[in-house]
C-alpha cells in the first residue's frame, strides 16, 4: 500500500506570497492532520480534517488553513508569508483520526520564505 | 494542556552499547503513547506504540513500557547499532474532549559511533 504522499518536496517563496501545500493520505484512511516543523518550536500540531471537515485546530493564526476533499486528500494553504513560516509542514494521515490511531506521516514540504 | 518531556540531547553511544531515552507526559484524560524517529532529509516513522497502562510496544529491539503511575514512556534498546542513528520523539494522543493531535516532545538526537 503506497504511503503518504507530499507535494512539492521543497519549495522557496518571498514575503507576502501565498502557498498551497498537498497531501494524498493512505488509500482508505480519512482523518489527515498537519504539523509545522521547525528547530525553535519542534512539531507543533496545525489542524485535523475528516470527512471534509476540520475537527480540531491548533495555536495557529489564521492565515493557516486547510481544506479536505471528497477523496481524502488535503491541501493547506498560508497567505501573506512571513520568514517565520520556514518549516518543514508535515502531513499525518490515519484510518478515523482516533486517539489510538496510528498517525502515518509523509516525508514533508520544506518551505524556505526568503 | 498536554505536554511531552524528553530527555534531552544530543546522545553519543558506541555500537552495541544499552540505549534509554527517558520520556515523561502530563495528560488531562488517558492517552495513547508514541515513539517515533525521525532519519535526516524525512518525515517520521513511527517506531511503537502503546493504548493501555502496562502495554509494551516494542519493534527493532526497541521497547518502552506505559507506566501510568510515573506518567513515563521511556524509549530502551539493548545494543544500539549504527543504524540507529536519527532523531527519536515521544509523542501521545489524549482520549478526551476534541483532541485528536499527537502532542510531542522536542526530540532526543542520537548518533551510534562505530
Amino acid at each position: 500500500k503506497a504511503g503518504v504522499t507530499q507535494t512539492p518536496r521543497y519549495l522557496i517563496k518571498t514575503r507576502g506570497q501565498q502557498v498551497t501545500l498537498s497531501c494524498s493520505p493512505i488509500s482508505g484512511h480519512r482523518s489527515v492532520s498537519w504539523y509545522q516543523q521547525t528547530p525553535g518550536q519542534g512539531l507543533q500540531f496545525l489542524f485535523e480534517y475528516f470527512s471534509e471537515t476540520q475537527r480540531n485546530k491548533g495555536n495557529f493564526p489564521g492565515r493557516f488553513s486547510g481544506r479536505q476533499f471528497s477523496n481524502s486528500r488535503s491541501e493547506m494553504n498560508v497567505s501573506t508569508l512571513e520568514l517565520g513560516d520556514s518549516a518543514l509542514y508535515l502531513c499525518a494521515s490515519s484510518l478515523t483520526g482516533a486517539s489510538t490511531d496510528t498517525q502515518y506521516f509523509g516525508p514533508g514540504t520544506r518551505l524556505t520564505v526568503l | 494542556g498536554d505536554s511531552v518531556t524528553q530527555m534531552e540531547g544530543p546522545v553519543t553511544l558506541s555500537e552495541e552499547a544499552f540505549l534509554t531515552i527517558n520520556c515523561t507526559y502530563t495528560a488531562t484524560g488517558y492517552p495513547s503513547l508514541f515513539w517515533y524517529v525521525q532519519y535526516p532529509g524525512e518525515g517520521l516513522q513511527l517506531l511503537l506504540k502503546a493504548t493501555k497502562a502496562d502495554d509494551k510496544g516494542s519493534n527493532k529491539g526497541f521497547e518502552a513500557t506505559y507506566r501510568k503511575e510515573t506518567t513515563s514512556f521511556h524509549l530502551e534498546k539493548g545494543s544500539v547499532q549504527v543504524s540507529d542513528s536519527a532523531v527519536y520523539f515521544c509523542a501521545l494522543s489524549d482520549r478526551t474532549g476534541s483532541a485528536r493531535q499527537l502532542t510531542f516532545g522536542s526530540g532526543t538526537q542520537l548518533t551510534v559511533l562505530p
